[in-house]
């Protein structure tokens, strides 16, 4: 089946980890994103990737970074930096970057010990 | 810079009656395009319906429909015969059409409960 995986479904953080997860498409779509969604908030852009090899930043890049060496992954680190990463966080992924439709994986929740 | 605005935290609905969702959006440019999301308990994100601001004619799939007002900068959504399966979280999202225009904008969201 065509979709968008994310994994671990939960993660745990102890202080001062840093933590990476998953986002894996075999949509063949170009373009990838992170978001974080917090209780009560719609999402927010952490990064995002057009092509393979490149990507930038979005508007809560700090504390995050992201690697883009294949078209299908696009793996999120959440360093520990990030003092506040208790989120649900969700990766997209589009045909092409700017006016295609985001579809979206099933989300990995994020909490800290 | 685009804002999102859901003025609604939650609704309610009888099962097979119909609901509105508001959203309304700000935004200086000219070409755009607009989305409703669907988060159900699960908690992902399932596009309902999309918008482009090019379009007079209102968008529509199946029991939802918008109504999109684009000099208001308003877009609502329509759920006809309500089902208990439509009970989630909604979130409208704006994404420019131009430049540089990389990322979805959306609202804080809807909370939707279908009553049977």
């Amino acid at each position: 089946d065509g979709g968008i995986t994310q994994s671990p479904k939960y993660l745990f953080r102890k202080e001062g980890q840093n933590v990476t997860l998953s986002c894996e498409q075999n949509l063949n779509h170009d373009a990838m994103y992170w978001y974080r969604q917090d209780p009560g908030q719609g999402l927010r852009l952490i990064y995002y990737s057009q092509i393979v090899n490149d990507f930038q930043k979005g508007d809560i890049a700090e504390g995050y970074s992201v690697s883009r060496e294949k078209k299908e992954s696009f793996p999120l680190t959440v360093t520990s930096a990030q003092k506040n990463p208790t989120a649900f966080y969700l990766c997209a992924s589009s045909i092409v970057w700017g006016r295609e439709t985001q579809y979206f994986g099933p989300g990995t929740r994020l909490l800290v010990l | 810079a685009q804002t999102v605005t859901q003025s609604q935290p939650e609704m309610s609905v009888q099962e097979a009656e119909t609901v509105t969702l508001s959203c309304t959006y700000d935004t200086s440019e000219s070409d755009y395009y607009l989305f409703w999301y669907k988060q159900p308990p699960s908690r992902q994100m399932i596009l309902v319906i999309r918008q482009e601001a090019y379009k007079q004619q209102n968008a529509t799939e199946n029991r939802f429909s918008v109504n999109f007002q684009k000099a208001a900068k308003s877009f609502s959504l329509k759920i006809s015969d309500s089902q208990l399966g439509d009970a989630a979280m909604y979130f409208c999202a704006y994404r420019s059409a131009e430049g540089g225009s990389e990322k979805l904008v959306f609202g804080k969201g809807t909370k939707l409960t279908v009553n049977p």
